[in-house]
């Protein structure tokens, strides 16, 4: 299986909604599909299990959803903290290549 | 707090070997499997192996076979991640993660181990 990610690159402003895709190569069990972010300088820290779960203390603007082959992570209201890279994973093992988040 | 603390930087030269050290606190150790994740420079994450911290089971990528081997020792809550014959390619942030059962997905990480190879 291999994640695709899309855009490379998204540029918005604060406030903005921001739709990051991740498609697979093949359908995939949304149990096994994660969401990560990652800021410079950091580790990563996980925001979404299970395609559509938050992870503890992440906030309700972060929302998951997506199955078989396309997943997709909104972030409805971006604060200023969100600008950063995001990846998929699939079954732990899989990564996506990520997308970065810029402020535009 | 729940958290896992890596050993520190490292500066080997090609063909030698390295070993990064994990150790867990703030919940038991054996209750939750180990991943190994590796970031070259300016580029994405890459997943090297696992390890089960209840029996010692392991699996690699593909990629590492060979090069790569993940032990534990329960007694200090620790993981461990030995990369040999290593290359200039291996040069990169090393992690390791908690798979907390949830989708193979990883809730707390380590602060990451710098590698670097360089003759």
């Amino acid at each position: 299986v291999v994640l695709t990610q899309s855009p490379g690159t998204l540029s918005l402003s604060p406030g903005e909604r921001a739709t990051l895709s991740c498609r697979a190569s093949q359908s995939v069990s949304g149990t096994y599909l994660a969401w990560y972010q990652q800021k410079p300088g950091q580790a990563p820290r996980l925001l979404i299990f299970g395609a559509s779960s938050r992870a503890t203390g992440i906030p309700d603007r972060f929302r998951g959803s997506g199955s078989g082959t396309d997943f997709t992570l909104t972030i409805s209201r971006l604060e200023p903290e969100d600008f950063a890279v995001y990846y998929c994973q699939q079954s732990g093992e899989i990564f996506g290549q990520g997308t970065k988040l810029e402020i535009k | 707090q729940v958290q896992l603390v890596q050993s520190g930087a490292e500066v080997k030269k090609p063909g030698a070997s390295v070993k990064v050290s994990c150790k867990a606190s703030g919940y038991t150790f054996t209750t939750y499997s180990i991943a190994w994740v590796r970031q070259a420079p300016g580029q994405g994450l890459e997943w090297m192996g696992w390890i089960s911290t209840y029996n010692g089971n392991t699996n690699y990528a593909q990629t590492l076979q060979g090069r790569v081997s993940l032990t534990t020792d329960t007694s200090t809550s620790t993981a461990y991640m030995e990369l040999r014959s290593l290359r200039s390619d291996d040069t990169a942030v090393y992690y390791c993660a908690r798979d907390f059962g949830e989708g193979d997905a990883f809730d707390i990480w380590g602060q990451g181990t710098v590698v670097t190879v360089s003759s």
